[in-house]
């Protein structure tokens, strides 16, 4: 079956980085995504990774490893307002997103 | 420009009973889909439209219907509502047919059934 696993919670501090791992098992690979989805709200695209590498958007940063199945999004300079969840999602071979069940993050003072 | 829209924002049902949830986007996207999200799952797809004029089954397509009549609407419809369909509905769109496609997403509907 197809499989996207992500930490469920993780804590961390205003100003610090934080990193969330997310592996996956998927028949086929077409692209992998993360989005950020505050409480209550909608979820909202912040990265795409096709190739293996970092890529960076200010704050953000995502990794690709397509040998491993393994992604990573970094958030430096953590500021209250990154609380919310972060979802991770996997192009499969039918074109069709494969979700994680999300990964919440806590800002703390 | 508004994007997505979806009505209504929540809705109380009771079991049995049907029920439209309607999507509309001003993008000129031309994929469209319908996702469930329910506590300590990913989001599962239920149906998609990869053009106006046809549709897909997802995931979960059990006890859902869809139409693509045209470009900019894409409603969900429940025949017959069952406590197990209570969650968050969201729809999206994205441009199809490119290699990042990303898909945006409308605020969403919770819907409860008793």
């Amino acid at each position: 079956g197809q499989n996207i696993d992500q930490p469920t919670e993780m804590t961390a501090t205003e100003g610090a980085i934080v990193q969330i791992n997310c592996t996956y098992q998927t028949s086929g690979f077409n692209g992998l995504f993360w989005y950020q989805q505050h409480a209550g709200e909608a979820p909202t695209f912040l990265s795409y990774n096709v190739l293996d590498g970092l890529e960076e958007k200010g704050r953000f940063s995502s990794f690709l490893s397509r040998s491993k199945g393994y992604s990573y999004l970094l958030l430096k300079e953590l500021q209250m307002k990154d609380s919310a969840s972060y979802l991770c999602a996997v192009r499969d071979s039918n074109y069709q997103l494969i979700w994680g069940a999300g990964t919440k993050l806590i800002i703390k003072p | 420009t508004a994007g997505i829209t979806q009505a209504p924002t929540s809705q109380i049902l009771a079991a049995g009973r049907s029920m439209t949830l309607r999507c509309t986007q001003d993008m000129r996207h031309n994929a469209m889909y319908w996702y469930r999200q329910d506590l300590g799952l990913g989001l599962r797809l239920i149906h998609y439209s990869n053009t106006a004029g046809t549709t897909g089954k997802g995931e979960v397509p059990d006890g859902y219907s869809v139409s693509r009549a045209n470009t900019d609407d894409f409603p969900l419809t429940l025949a017959s509502a069952v406590p197990s369909q209570t969650s968050v509905y969201f729809c999206a769109s994205s441009e199809g047919g490119i290699s990042t496609d990303t898909q945006y997403f409308g605020p969403g509907t919770r819907l409860t059934v008793l």
